[in-house]
């Protein structure tokens, strides 16, 4: 099986821009989840979707946003950009929801963001 | 709300000896699940591996072992026959075992080196 793809690899956006990362889940994974990773604040949840569905949201502010679509992709946007936003974002896909599935979350390369 | 600790931020070992990384945490929960996860240079986060909080048993992947201490809130790993492709991060991660929720919780990290 393939495994997590995200694109881009690597952006880098000004100041009050928005980006939109996307990812591509393992075959037949239903949840999608994402994570900022940086040096200070180490890896953090962001949100997690399940079928199309936010099921679970973590405490960041309401310029990141994310988004599921019927195969399972899920798209992530940050709008005004700050400095701070600079980040390694990593997307998961999990196996949970399906019949006797452990639910391990497997990580994507992640998309180094950078802000300037 | 749980949390992770790690707090060895850097270990080094012996090629081809053996190494224990320590991991506490704290949850009100009964039933979870723990991880380990390695994160080498290319950012790639890799499962280790994972123990049932209801298992009494230690998860064993080869040369990787855990000792997981529930009453005391303890998951180590341990790591026999360093091999210098171990050089890497490595979180200790937190799942509650509710199906409805795949959010990792994860430790602050701690970077093995690997001496030759």
């Amino acid at each position: 099986k393939a495994g997590v793809t995200q694109t881009p690899r690597y952006l880098i956006k000004t100041r009050g821009q928005q980006v939109t990362l996307s990812c591509s889940p393992i075959s037949g994974h239903r949840s999608v989840s994402w994570y900022q990773q940086t040096p200070g604040q180490g890896l953090q949840f962001l949100f997690e979707y399940f079928s199309e569905t936010q099921r679970n949201k973590g405490n960041f502010p309401g310029r990141f946003s994310g988004r599921q679509f019927s195969n399972s992709r899920s798209e992530m946007n940050v709008s005004t950009l700050e400095l701070g936003d600079s980040a390694l974002y990593l997307c998961a896909s999990s196996s949970l929801g399906l019949a006797g599935a452990a639910g391990e979350q497997y990580f994507g390369p992640g998309t180094r963001l950078t802000v300037t | 709300a749980q949390t992770v600790t790690q707090s060895q931020p850097e270990m080094s070992v012996q090629e081809a000896e053996t190494v224990t990384l320590s991991c506490t945490y704290d949850t009100s929960e009964s039933d979870y699940y723990l991880f380990w996860y390695k994160q080498p240079p290319s950012r790639q986060m890799i499962l280790v591996i994972r123990q049932e909080a209801y298992k009494q048993q230690n998860a064993t992947e080869n040369r990787f072992s855990v000792n997981f201490q529930k009453a005391a809130k303890s998951f180590s790993l341990k790591i026999s026959d360093s091999q210098l492709g171990d050089a890497a991060m490595y979180f200790c991660a937190y799942r509650s075992a509710d199906g409805a929720n795949s959010k990792l919780t994860f430790g602050k990290g701690i970077t093995l080196s690997v001496r030759p």
